[in-house]
């Protein structure tokens, strides 16, 4: 079981709020991945980080942003959530040198 | 265009039958191949991992084959368990890509009945 963790598990919050979701590892790895899952889909790269202060937009367009301030913690923010943002995000992470990568166990949120 | 595609879409058996799914794929430069189990509501846990030379690798019930020159694999379930219900998920690594690029599946939902 890989030491990655994501707050809150579920999230129901109106059209318009501002939100942050948590990530965190405690493996010290440098590399940290943002996806975004749909039910029945692959998937989506939509941020990735090398490192402290290291931050990068994945594959797939996404109205958020994200943070690397510290090695342990990838934080994910919505300024204005919209009912298009309805979706399973999943955090992984990977040591350097390898594509290996540890997921949490997502955090379901569901804009109204 | 460096793809992952896999089938049945959907599968359920019962309880003690074997299955196996199917993965092809176009990645390339082609770096490894692993077969992650996603339970409901939970994230992606790998399950096997299979380099260009390999072609069998076995975890408990789970075995992986791979045929990377017709660019194939398979996982074989072995005497499913009720607990074997879930998304399994194909991730092909493009060795490529100093980021360690990872191209996803769909997955193939798997439903064990007793």
């Amino acid at each position: 079981e890989a030491d990655i963790y994501q707050t809150p598990r579920y999230l129901v919050i109106g059209t318009g709020k501002k939100i942050t979701l948590e990530c965190s590892q405690t493996m010290g790895h440098d590399k940290m991945y943002w996806y975004q899952q749909d039910p029945g889909m692959e998937l989506h790269l939509i941020h990735y980080s090398y490192g402290v202060n290291s931050t990068e937009k994945g594959d797939l367009s996404s109205e958020s942003t994200v943070s690397r301030i510290r090695t342990e913690h990838f934080p994910l923010t919505l300024e204005s959530a919209r009912p298009s943002h309805t979706s399973q995000y999943l955090c992984a992470s990977s040591e350097k040198g390898t594509d290996t990568q540890y997921f949490g166990p997502g955090t379901r949120l569901t804009v109204l | 265009k460096n793809q992952v595609e896999q089938s049945p879409q959907s599968l359920i058996i019962l309880e003690g039958k074997n299955c196996t799914l199917q993965c092809n794929y176009t990645v390339s430069p082609f770096s490894n191949l692993r077969w992650y189990k996603q339970d409901t509501g939970r994230g992606p846990v790998s399950l096997t991992i299979m380099t260009f030379s390999e072609n069998t690798k076995s975890n408990g019930r789970y075995t992986a084959t791979l045929d990377a020159d017709t660019k194939q694999s398979s996982l074989h379930i072995t005497a499913s368990q009720l607990s074997d219900s879930a998304s399994y998920i194909c991730v092909v690594s493009d060795r490529g890509s100093t980021l360690g690029r990872l191209y996803f599946g769909r997955g193939t939902q798997l439903t064990v009945w007793p």
